[in-house]
């Protein structure tokens, strides 16, 4: 597509369950990102994709995140064990090899966890 | 640190009066900068970036902005504004080279319009 889809737009889910949430990164973007957005914490990084090499997770805010990214395109980002404070819009982000910086975001997923 | 501020948490102006989104960021060395603005619902939208050369740059919907290294600022200012502009305007920074592209974020502003 042209631009970065992720899905679901929207995902309400209980507390302690797993919830999976994926990013469909611009054709011929090499680097992926993940960001929060909370109310409390504005827009906060997760986690960074570039290519082949690997990620980096410095983001990350617990071991219940965990990231992966397959065949160098779409990535899923999955929280275990769902907490009330992981309530956020997830964000997703891609940019070429050569200017890494200048991102293109994706419309969002916005978790509830009742 | 590296950090970005907005300090204007709100901002309200009148549909055709200036508009200016003040933004300061502290950065080891001169950062890519960039502005995105949000609507409701929606994802980060790209306005415009300044990597090099002329400190004045042009973006999308008519907004500018202008990058001044002695007082780490990059601006954003639209001449008239319309209605459509109402949104969330977030100033960014990241590395100007090297592997990790991470974007900081300051906290954003919220603009309303006034008819």
């Amino acid at each position: 597509g042209a631009g970065v889809s992720q899905s679901p737009s929207n995902k309400v889910t209980e507390k302690g369950k797993d919830v999976e949430l994926r990013c469909d990164p611009i054709s011929g973007h090499t680097a992926l990102y993940w960001y929060r957005q909370s109310l409390g914490q504005g827009l906060e990084f997760l986690i960074y994709f570039q290519g082949n090499s690997a990620p980096d997770k410095s983001g990350l805010p617990s071991d219940r995140f965990s990231a992966e990214r397959t065949g160098g395109s779409v990535s899923t980002l999955t929280i275990q064990r769902t907490q009330q404070e992981d309530s956020a819009v997830y964000l997703c982000a891609s940019s070429s090899r050569d200017r890494a910086s200048e991102q293109y975001f994706g419309p969002g997923t916005r978790l509830t966890v009742t | 640190a590296q950090s970005v501020t907005q300090p204007d948490i709100h901002i309200t102006v009148s549909e055709g009066a200036s508009l200016e989104l003040r933004c300061n960021y502290s950065y080891g060395a001169t950062p890519y900068l960039f502005w995105y603005v949000q609507s409701p619902g929606q994802g980060l939208q790209l306005l415009l970036k300044y990597f090099s050369g002329d400190t004045l740059v042009q973006g999308i919907k008519g907004f500018e902005a202008e990058f001044k290294r002695s007082q780490s600022s990059f601006n954003l200012r639209k001449p008239s504004v319309h209605w459509s502009d109402a949104a969330e305007y977030f100033c960014a920074v990241g590395p100007p080279s090297g592997n990790t592209g991470k974007l900081i974020f300051g906290q954003g502003t919220t603009l309303q319009v006034k008819p």
